[in-house]
């Protein structure tokens, strides 16, 4: 079983539709929960963070962690034909640097 | 502006060729790190190392080597003992020692063996 599980996808919405990517996780270690985006070809860049549960809000999107499940979400409102990427979770625990990574979701926002 | 560079974008290489990819910061961070992302695995570290002249394993280490002789730079071989060396390389850069740091990635180079 992997540390962290994540659906492949692809998923695929009609723009303004309002978007849930969901990781699961194996490792109650894990204290700080990350979403990066990632164009074709290009490298994952840090969309949001958070420490331990609860959930942030940053524009369009808000990133959820129920610790007590050992599941984390990340919602698109109001999605954009330019939210059409990879959305990988990551996460870490208290120490360290060693980020583990999910395996990505495919999105595909239809205009 | 600040980030990181990898080179080139795309790597063409016969079997049994050793081959270098290049990682450079100008973050002016302490850790860096190598990745390789395959389609349905999601990023898997190769190596990092928090330090000039100290690095450490990652989990898929056999076949590859680095160096970090400067701060800036931290170059990955990938050495003809790799069994499946065709991959998507990510560099990345944090900040040592604070538990939230995020990476900082480059742009990738896409390496084909044939």
């Amino acid at each position: 079983q992997k540390e962290v599980e994540q659906d492949p996808g692809p998923l695929s919405v009609p723009e303004g539709a309002i978007v849930s990517l969901n990781c699961t996780y194996s490792n109650s270690a894990f204290q700080y929960f990350m979403w990066y985006r990632q164009y074709s070809r290009k490298g994952p860049e840090l969309l949001m963070y958070t420490y331990s549960s609860g959930n942030k809000e940053d524009g369009r999107f808000t990133a959820q962690v129920d610790k007590s499940s050992k599941y984390i979400s990340l919602f698109i409102r109001d999605s954009q034909p330019s939210d059409s990427a990879t959305y990988l979770c990551a996460m870490r625990g208290e120490y360290g640097n060693k980020l583990v990574f999910g395996a990505g979701t495919i999105l595909r926002v239809k205009s | 502006d600040g980030g990181i560079t990898q080179s080139p974008k795309y790597l063409f290489r016969k079997e049994g060729q050793n081959v270098t990819l290049s990682c450079e910061q100008n973050l002016n961070h302490d850790a860096m790190y190598w990745y390789r992302q395959d389609p349905g695995q999601g990023l898997r570290l190769i190596y990092y190392s928090q330090i000039v002249n100290d690095f450490q394993k990652g989990d898929i280490a056999e076949g590859y080597s680095v160096s970090r002789e400067k701060k800036e730079s931290f170059p990955l071989t990938v050495t003809s003992a790799q069994k499946n060396p065709t991959a998507f390389y990510l560099c990345a850069s944090s900040i040592l020692g604070q538990g939230a740091s995020p990476l900082h990635f480059g742009n990738g180079t896409r390496l084909t063996v044939t």
